[in-house]
């Protein structure tokens, strides 16, 4: 089955580790994204790409750290520079596309981080 | 000002009613407009692509007006399934930039 993974579902750190989240998919999108999202609130952009070996700032990358070895794979590190990492993480996926239709992002299930 | 703004509600309303969402954005660059729902503790899902002429999926609406930067939603005939929180996204053309509003919640009352 085409979909979005990732792991772990839920990941208890302490303070002060760096952490890294897992996202993988098999939809062959070019474009990948990650969000953090806070209870009550929206999803915030984290980093972003477009392609292999190239990511972009999103709107709070202060305190993460991405790469983009693989079209596949798109892991976020959580560094300790993060100074409130307990949050829901989602990672989704798009393709770029030529026009508005079939450029809709696949979300995975998300990462549950509680910091400790 | 944010790049996309929804008013977060909530928004309480018995069952059969119609309500609508709207949502503006900032960027007059944006290419694509999409309507996704997310229930509690779980991912966005798409609902909707919003295309400029205005589109329906069954008891759903989508509307754009490129000219005034500003999308809408609009169920009618309202389930108590329908309660969720209704995220409106809009993708940069020119950075692939996919940002969401802040969400508006329904809840939808036997």
């Amino acid at each position: 089955d085409g979909g979005i993974t990732q792991s772990p579902k839920y990941l208890f750190r302490k303070e002060g580790q760096n952490v890294t989240l897992s996202c993988e998919q098999n939809l062959n999108h070019d474009a990948m994204y990650w969000y953090r999202q806070d209870p009550g609130q929206g999803l915030r952009l984290i980093y972003y790409s477009q392609i292999v070996n190239d990511f972009q700032k999103g709107d709070i990358a202060e305190g993460y750290s991405v790469s983009r070895e693989k079209k596949e794979s798109f892991p976020l590190t959580v560094t300790s520079a993060q100074k409130n990492p307990t949050a829901f993480y989602l990672c989704a996926s798009s393709s770029p596309g030529g026009s508005a239709m079939n450029t809709e992002a696949f979300f995975g299930q998300g990462t549950r981080l509680t910091v400790v | 000002r944010k790049e996309v703004e929804q008013d977060p509600g909530p928004f309480n309303v018995p069952e059969g009613a119609t309500v609508a969402f709207n949502c503006t954005y900032s960027n007059s660059a944006s290419q694509s407009f999409f309507w996704y729902r997310q229930d509690c503790r779980k991912e966005p899902k798409l609902l909707m692509s919003v295309y400029s002429s205005g589109n329906e999926d069954g008891r759903f609406t989508a509307q754009l007006n490129r000219a005034s930067q500003y999308i809408s939603l609009l169920i009618r005939d309202s389930k108590l399934s329908d309660s969720a929180t209704y995220l409106c996204v809009v993708k940069s053309g020119n950075t692939g930039k996919l940002i969401f509003g802040q969400g508006t919640t329904l809840q939808v009352k036997p």
